[in-house]
């Protein structure tokens, strides 16, 4: 399978905790975004990388929040301390920059519940 | 502030007829407008892209509309099927490099047989 994959894809974790997700993208796909995704919600913007360079974070992004990859290819999200708010699903998504659609591949996405 | 929003929360439409879904958003400038599928426990899919300088794009029985005076995007299903059933979101391209996508917050088609 050449998609975007997650893991895990789903998990529990008490409040306080630190819990951290992985993205592998698409291998030969240069840009790589994280999304949050509440029910009934749209996904909403992170933050994203060109290759292994952080370009953009989102405002609503706490420090609690770092995202990270190392060598342009996988990816790692963690929170830290993490709260009841931040339960959601977290999408990944990929793409090649100069495809002319712009098309995004998102991942299944990691389901965080924090008790 | 910024806002998108799209249409109503849940649509339930009969097979055979013609699905619309409307976005609208305000105090955006997007490059292009994108179209999404998503079913239950998925990402979402890509669709269709319609850039600011165009007014329409079909592709199949899907078709798009974009009208930067009325800052709003229309999305057509044709023919559709039960297995159209899903939410489809629409999300705003920036014109900035950094080409952030904003989402909105998405409609739920149910296609009933």
């Amino acid at each position: 399978d050449t998609g975007v994959s997650q893991d895990p894809r789903h998990k529990i974790t008490k409040r306080g905790q630190n819990v951290t997700f992985r993205c592998d993208p698409i291998s030969e796909h240069n840009r790589l975004y994280w999304y949050r995704q509440t029910l009934g919600q749209g996904p909403e913007f992170l933050t994203y990388f060109q290759n292994e360079a952080q370009l953009e974070k989102s405002r609503l992004l706490s420090d609690r929040f770092s995202a990270e990859r190392p060598k342009g290819s996988f990816s790692t999200l963690e929170i830290q301390r993490t709260e009841q708010g931040d339960s959601a699903m977290y999408l990944c998504a990929s793409r090649f920059v100069d495809r002319d659609d712009n098309e995004q591949f998102f991942g299944p996405g990691t389901r965080l519940t924090v008790l | 502030s910024q806002k998108i929003e799209q249409n109503s929360e849940a649509l339930n439409i009969q097979e055979g007829k013609t699905a619309t879904l409307t976005c609208n958003y305000t105090n955006y400038s997007p490059a292009y407008l994108q179209w999404y599928r998503q079913d239950p426990g998925r990402g979402p899919v890509f669709l269709l892209l319609i850039r600011e300088n165009e007014k329409e794009k079909r592709k199949e029985r899907l078709k798009v509309t974009f009208d930067t005076t009325l800052k709003q995007s229309l999305f057509h299903i044709t023919a559709s099927q039960p297995a159209d059933s899903a939410t489809y979101l629409c999300a705003l391209g920036r014109r900035a490099y950094g080409q952030n996508f904003v989402f909105g917050p998405g409609t739920r088609l149910s296609v009933l047989p």
